[in-house]
């Protein structure tokens, strides 16, 4: 079964809202998650690092004001869109690291549309 | 940091040939190199993956090398069936909590 659950899966606004994608581990305590960005036929790009307990760690490029990331436990991280715009709109995927094996678990995506 | 090349970025073969994979990496402390298979709209799922200490792994059908002298890293695909049509992901990272960089993919088509 699922390790790594998302929601939503799809989620529509409008421009200039903000919206919020949960991401949870389900079989073991995650301290790092990780949130990637997905245009279509395109591959996987790291957006920032959720550290459970502190400050995300964000790639270079990605405004950390405006991609806001919260970890306030070991099974749950959240991106928040703040502000949203149509080139927003993208395929967003969380991932965990189970700290046993080291693989990685990726939550089922959620693809936001911003109208 | 890490960068991930994979080659090729598509490939066609026919049913029941065999497929194969490249990627290289750069940064020589890298030491965990998983594969993905991700279909249309779906999450990346790891079919297969290969730690530094290790220079070959099999799984039925998938087999994967590590040349970590060279820096590359192979996923081979026997026996090729229509549902392994999907795009293919490598990926590299270090030990502890470093993420996974991962190359741009690379869409294999089986023809039946």
């Amino acid at each position: 079964g699922a390790v790594v659950s998302q929601h939503p899966s799809r989620v529509i606004c409008k421009s200039g809202t903000s919206v919020k994608i949960e991401c949870r581990s389900l079989d073991f305590q995650a301290t790092t998650m990780f949130w990637y960005r997905q245009f279509p036929k395109k591959s996987l790009m790291l957006m920032a690092t959720s550290n459970e307990g502190s400050k995300a760690t964000y790639e270079q490029g990605v405004e950390k004001d405006k991609f806001l990331i919260n970890h306030a436990s070991l099974t749950l991280s959240t991106l928040t869109v703040t502000s949203a715009h149509p080139e927003d709109s993208s395929f967003y995927i969380c991932s965990a690291r189970d700290p046993r094996s080291l693989e990685q678990y990726f939550g089922p995506g959620t693809r936001l549309t911003v109208t | 940091g890490e960068n991930v090349e994979q080659h090729p970025s598509t490939l066609s073969v026919q049913e029941g040939d065999s497929a194969v994979i490249k990627c290289t990496y750069s940064d020589s402390a890298s030491n965990y190199f998983p594969w993905y298979k991700q279909e249309l709209g779906k999450r990346p799922q790891l079919i297969i993956d290969i730690r530094s200490n290790v220079g070959e792994k099999k799984d039925q059908r998938i087999a994967v090398t590590l040349n970590k002298t060279a820096k590359h890293f192979s996923l081979h695909i026997t026996e090729t069936q229509p549902e392994d049509s999907a795009v293919y992901f490598c990926a590299a990272s270090g030990s502890g909590n470093t993420p996974l960089v991962f190359g741009k993919g690379t869409r294999l088509s089986v023809i039946a």
